[in-house]
């Protein structure tokens, strides 16, 4: 089944404990991306990756870290996570943007973080 | 900045009614996507478009590429349509492969 897969689903932490939340896909696609959701704010794009060993900046950056070493995973790193993280955080990937009838987003379930 | 515009912010309707959904946008863009997100949080794509009208069962979607302006509908409304959706567009130009607006709340009683 094709699918975009993101762990832990839910997690409380404390400040400045280093964790990363991983995200995979089986659909062999090139671009993948980072979002969080807050109440009143909708989607924003955290960092996104083109392809393999190839990321970028979103809108909001500042606070994570990101890699992309193999075509299915795309983990997101918060190195020293604070209350402001606190939010709901989504996966996607697409097989690629820029052709019209590939261009199909398929998101993970959401990965809610507390950062006590 | 380029923005996403999306109107209604909340809508409810009674079941059986035709909804319209709008989304408008600022520049060229080369795709528009429609999202939909069920309480519970889950997102699933509803549609890409470029150009045109899409359809897919009761949900239909338009893109007017010289008004910048998109609308989804949703004929013969059922409690279960009660989602929030967002309307998501790539940018011709920028560093941010899309842009999301803030979403569009329906809720659809019986």
């Amino acid at each position: 089944e094709a699918q975009v897969t993101q762990n832990p689903r839910y997690l409380i932490t404390v400040t400045g404990k280093k964790l990363t939340v991983t995200c995979s896909q089986n659909m062999n696609h090139e671009y993948m991306s980072w979002y969080r959701q807050d109440p009143g704010l909708g989607l924003r794009q955290i960092y996104y990756s083109m392809n393999v060993e190839v990321t970028d900046k979103g809108d909001v950056p500042e606070g994570y870290k990101v890699s992309r070493k193999e075509k299915r995973n795309f983990p997101l790193i918060l190195e020293s996570p604070s209350p402001n993280q606190t939010s709901l955080y989504f996966c996607a990937s697409s097989l690629s943007l820029g052709i019209a009838n590939t261009g199909e987003l398929f998101f993970g379930e959401g990965s809610r973080l507390t950062v006590l | 900045k380029n923005e996403v515009e999306q109107s209604p912010q909340n809508l409810t309707a009674q079941e059986g009614e035709f909804i319209t959904i709008n989304c408008s946008y600022s520049v060229g863009i080369s795709a528009l996507h429609w999202l939909q997100q069920h309480p519970g949080g889950g997102i699933v794509s509803l549609f890409m478009l470029s150009s045109g009208k899409k359809k897919h069962g009761r949900l239909i979607a338009t893109i007017n590429i010289q008004e910048k302006h998109s609308s989804l509908h949703i004929t013969a409304s059922h409690p279960r349509d009660s989602a929030v959706y967002i309307c998501a567009v790539r940018y011709n130009s920028g560093n941010t492969p899309l842009v999301f607006g803030k979403g569009t709340r329906l809720s659809v009683i019986a």
